[in-house]
């Protein structure tokens, strides 16, 4: 069964935690993409990664930090740093060399701040 | 700095109806459009995607077109049904290796 698969599907954090957001597709794309998704703002993007073991600052990357240590994984980490990290978090991959790189999403998860 | 815009924020009609969403975006020199579909608390579906070389794309009861020079995609739903109860996301590409920039969706409400 191909796709990309979030997890958890809930989070719940307690302020001055630092929590990670697994994203993981065995899709055999290249590209891999964090969003945030907040009420009445659109999807903004945290991070992206082109290629293994290089990643680029998104819109709002402050207080988030990425690995991409293997092609298939992202993981995000919201760190205590980000003041108001509630919020549905969103990640995305596609295939950079297909001339048709259709760009597809995860189910999302799901962080709340106690 | 590409921009784009969804009018209107929402939009209820009667089943069955034809309707059409609107895409606008600031800068024409784009590489792709696509068109995405969100469930309440649920990741995006991907409906169509348009090259900049295509004028439109269809699946289904669902149609895409795509003006360039005047930086407009429209989304034409043919036949509404309650199931298409969603938010319609457009995303615009500006080369083939940046990343989308999307509007703020329209919300459809479609009522039996």
């Amino acid at each position: 069964d191909g796709g990309i698969t979030q997890s958890p599907k809930y989070l719940f954090r307690k302020e001055g935690q630092n929590v990670t957001l697994s994203c993981e597709q065995n899709l055999n794309h290249d590209a891999m993409y964090w969003y945030r998704q907040d009420p009445g703002q659109g999807l903004r993007l945290i991070y992206y990664s082109q290629i293994v073991n290089d990643f680029q600052k998104g819109d709002i990357a402050e207080g988030y930090s990425v690995s991409r240590e293997k092609k298939e994984s992202f993981p995000l980490t919201v760190t205590s740093a980000q003041k108001n990290p509630t919020a549905f978090y969103l990640c995305a991959s596609r295939d950079q060399r297909s001339s048709y790189n259709e760009q597809f999403f995860g189910p999302g998860t799901r962080l709340t701040v106690l | 700095k590409q921009e784009v815009t969804q009018i209107p924020a929402a939009l209820s009609v009667p089943e069955g109806e034809n309707l059409v969403l609107n895409c606008s975006f600031t800068d024409s020199a784009i590489y792709n459009l696509q068109w995405f579909r969100q469930d309440p608390g649920k990741g995006l579906t991907s409906l169509l995607l348009i090259q900049s070389s295509q004028r439109e794309q269809t699946s289904g009861r669902l149609n895409a077109s795509l003006d360039k020079s005047s930086g407009r995609s429209t989304l034409y739903i043919a036949a509404s049904q309650p199931g298409d109860s969603a938010t319609y996301l457009c995303a615009v590409r500006n080369s083939g290796n940046t990343p989308l920039v999307f509007g703020k969706g329209t919300r459809l409400s479609v009522i039996a």
